[in-house]
């Protein structure tokens, strides 16, 4: 069954801190991986796309990595605003012509 | 350029009742998917429209059903409304298909329903 899983569920840290957040999907076969960021009541806005051959990608203080091979993919937060406290989801795309699948999301709030 | 507009951001409705939800694109873009956002579940998939042709839809209750126009917006319906249907209704618009196209969210149109 294709999933994605992430992990923390939530996650609390100090502006100015570092933080990792986990995606693991078991889609198959494998056609990208995206990162959004939700607000509080907004639409989700993508951050990143990756296909199989992309590694890491970086949009700003966002740095996304994918192993294709364990089928795990990390987002990487660097020098943390308290406007990056949010939500989290990692998406990844089968074939084309199936659903997305999402994954339920990493709520990270960044206190002063 | 203007973003994706959900109408309306918020409504209430009482069990049984329909609602119809709208969509509108970037303009430029052929496909519009929507999602259904519930605490419990996250992000689930409804189905995706491309060119007016419903191109995939998820595992939800035929009460739900969606159309698009010509000039590609798009609407939902949602029949004889249960008290699981409240959620955040997400919209979503992109150039090629949802697998491959980066999507464009919409702010999503709150339903309540009691």
């Amino acid at each position: 069954k294709n999933q994605v899983e992430q992990s923390p569920q939530s996650l609390i840290i100090l502006e100015g801190k570092n933080c990792t957040l986990q995606c693991n999907y078991t889609v198959s076969p494998f056609s990208n991986l995206r990162w959004y960021k939700q607000d509080t009541g907004r639409g989700p806005v993508s951050l990143t796309i990756m296909t199989f051959s992309e590694n890491t990608k970086s949009n700003g203080r966002y740095t996304a990595t994918l192993d294709a091979d364990t089928k795990q993919s990390s987002l990487h937060i660097t020098a943390s605003q308290l406007s990056d406290s949010a939500s989290y989801i990692c998406v990844v795309s089968a074939q084309a012509g199936t659903a997305l699948i999402f994954g339920k999301g990493t709520t990270l709030s960044v206190s002063s | 350029k203007a973003g994706v507009t959900q109408t309306p951001r918020y409504l209430i409705k009482t069990r049984g009742q329909q609602v119809t939800l709208s969509c509108s694109p970037i303009s430029g873009h052929r496909s519009v998917s929507w999602y259904q956002q519930t605490p419990g579940q996250g992000l689930q998939f409804l189905f995706e429209y491309f060119s007016e042709t419903q191109r995939n839809k998820g595992n939800f209750p035929g009460r739900f059903s969606g159309r698009q126009f010509s000039n590609s917006r798009s609407e939902m319906n949602v029949s004889t409304l249960e008290l699981g249907d409240s959620a955040l209704y997400l919209c979503a618009s992109s150039l090629g298909h949802q697998n491959t196209g980066e999507l464009f969210f919409g702010e999503g149109s709150r339903l309540t329903v009691l």
